[in-house]
């Protein structure tokens, strides 16, 4: 299947700073990537739908201001999580369509964020 | 609207018996259907996908699923559990909106 990576896939930061993820489609081309983010021992929740050339979409109840999110080509999607918090530590997860698979999303690994 | 529902929060089984995932969807058109694996501290791995075409799927590590129309259904299945196979499993549904929805997951845990 289709290969999609995170980079980092854990990192430990200050209370205030700002921390980039990237995601990459490593195979193929993705015009959609999707950005999650999940507590423990919890499902996965949807936080943006990001859009190759065009804004993010975002859930209802996500700050689209602290959590940026930049799709400038077809492999790459980052999200930055700015002046965060203790409470935004938790486990980012995307995901990308690939359009061969118009149904399948391919996930990345996850990275783990602890803000101190 | 339409939404997926994981009827185990939790299920243990000796290894070599039998797994059952249970997974209920709803629905007003005919959905895309998806279980996906994931292991401690990982990311999610596709192990199936029910797109319409046959009823009966066949995954990685011996897994399958029935789609079951008549009873709204998309239940995960492996005849002989491995040690292996414990881990967090999600039951996922594609919305005609192109988004995913995801059940609560299902924990399984297998004994020795």
């Amino acid at each position: 299947g289709a290969v999609v990576s995170q980079h980092p896939s854990r990192v430990i930061c200050k209370s205030g700073t700002s921390v980039k993820i990237e995601c990459r489609s490593l195979d193929f081309q993705a015009t959609t990537m999707f950005w999650y983010r999940q507590f423990p021992k919890q499902s996965l929740m949807l936080m943006a739908t990001s859009n190759e050339g065009s804004k993010a979409t975002y859930e209802q109840g996500v700050e689209k201001d602290k959590f940026l999110i930049n799709h400038a080509s077809l492999t790459l999607s980052t999200l930055t999580v700015t002046s965060a918090h203790p409470e935004d530590s938790s486990f980012y997860i995307c995901s990308a369509r690939d359009p061969a698979y118009q149904e399948t999303q391919y996930f990345g690994p996850g990275t783990r964020l602890l803000v101190l | 609207a339409q939404s997926v529902t994981q009827l185990d929060s939790h299920v243990s089984v000796s290894e070599g018996t039998p797994v059952l995932l249970r997974c209920n969807y709803s629905s007003s058109y005919s959905p895309s259907l998806f279980w996906y694996v994931q292991h401690p501290n990982k990311g999610l791995q596709l192990l199936l996908k029910y797109t319409s075409a046959a009823t009966l799927v066949k995954g990685i590590y011996g897994f399958e699923a029935e789609f079951k129309k008549s009873e709204t259904s998309f239940h995960l299945t492996k005849p002989s559990a491995h040690m292996s196979d414990a881990a967090e499993y999600f039951c996922v549904f594609n919305t005609n909106a192109g988004k995913s929805t995801f059940g609560d997951g299902t924990t399984l845990t297998v004994k020795p």
